[in-house]
């Protein structure tokens, strides 16, 4: 089985820009979650998709968003980029029950400036 | 809130040797999993281990098992046999009744000397 994909892999905006990121799961998985790691904040948690529906959200503003296609697909968008965006971001998918194990993409490596 | 700690930055070993990396949680769930995902200088997460928290088991995965107690709240991570890619940086993490959302500790970035 192929693993989870994330395009692009880098992408350099400035400030103000808005960007969109791509994450393809694992074949027969339907739930795909989003990830910010940075140096000073760690791991977080953005948004978790299922079926087209979100069903989870962390704690981030409202210039992040997300969306699952019926292919289960998922992009997430940054409007107004801040130069505090800057980061890895990390999508996983898994099949979407509780506690079922999330499978990582290699991430997109995003620099604003 | 579900916390994740991992009390060591940083951890090193010889080669063959066994290591051990702790990781505490706090939690008031009583349904939960704990994972160990190991990331390489690479950046791709890959998942190392998974317990659930109802199984008194230990979870092992060939030469990784973990210590879980689960009324001390503490869920370790033993790497036998010590491995020059096992070097990375790992991650512990909590996953209860919130769909979707993992919960990292800070990460252990393991060296493995020849």
């Amino acid at each position: 089985k192929a693993g989870v994909t994330q395009t692009p892999r880098y992408l350099i905006k400035t400030r103000g820009q808005q960007v969109t990121l791509s994450c393809s799961p694992i074949s027969g998985h339907r739930s795909v979650s989003w990830y910010q790691q940075t140096p000073g904040q760690g791991l977080q948690f953005l948004f978790e998709y299922f079926s087209e529906t979100q069903r989870n959200k962390g704690n981030f503003p409202g210039r992040f968003s997300g969306r699952q296609f019926s292919n289960s697909r998922s992009e997430m968008n940054v409007s107004t980029l801040e130069l505090g965006d800057s980061a890895l971001y990390l999508c996983a998918s898994s099949y979407g029950g509780t506690g079922n194990e999330q499978y990582f993409g290699p991430g997109t490596r995003l620099t604003v400036t | 809130a579900q916390t994740v700690t991992q009390s060591q930055p940083e951890m090193s070993v010889q080669e063959a040797e066994t290591v051990t990396l702790s990781c505490t949680y706090d939690t008031s769930e009583s349904d939960y999993y704990l994972f160990w995902y190991k990331q390489p200088p690479s950046r791709q997460m890959i998942l190392v281990i998974r317990q659930e928290a109802y199984k008194q088991q230990n979870a092992t995965e060939n030469r990784f098992s973990v210590n879980f107690q689960k009324a001390a709240k503490s869920f370790s991570l033993k790497i036998s046999d010590s491995q020059l890619g096992d070097a990375a940086m790992y991650f512990c993490a909590y996953s209860g009744t919130s769909y979707g959302k993992l919960t990292f500790g800070q990460g252990t970035i393991l060296t493995v000397h020849p």
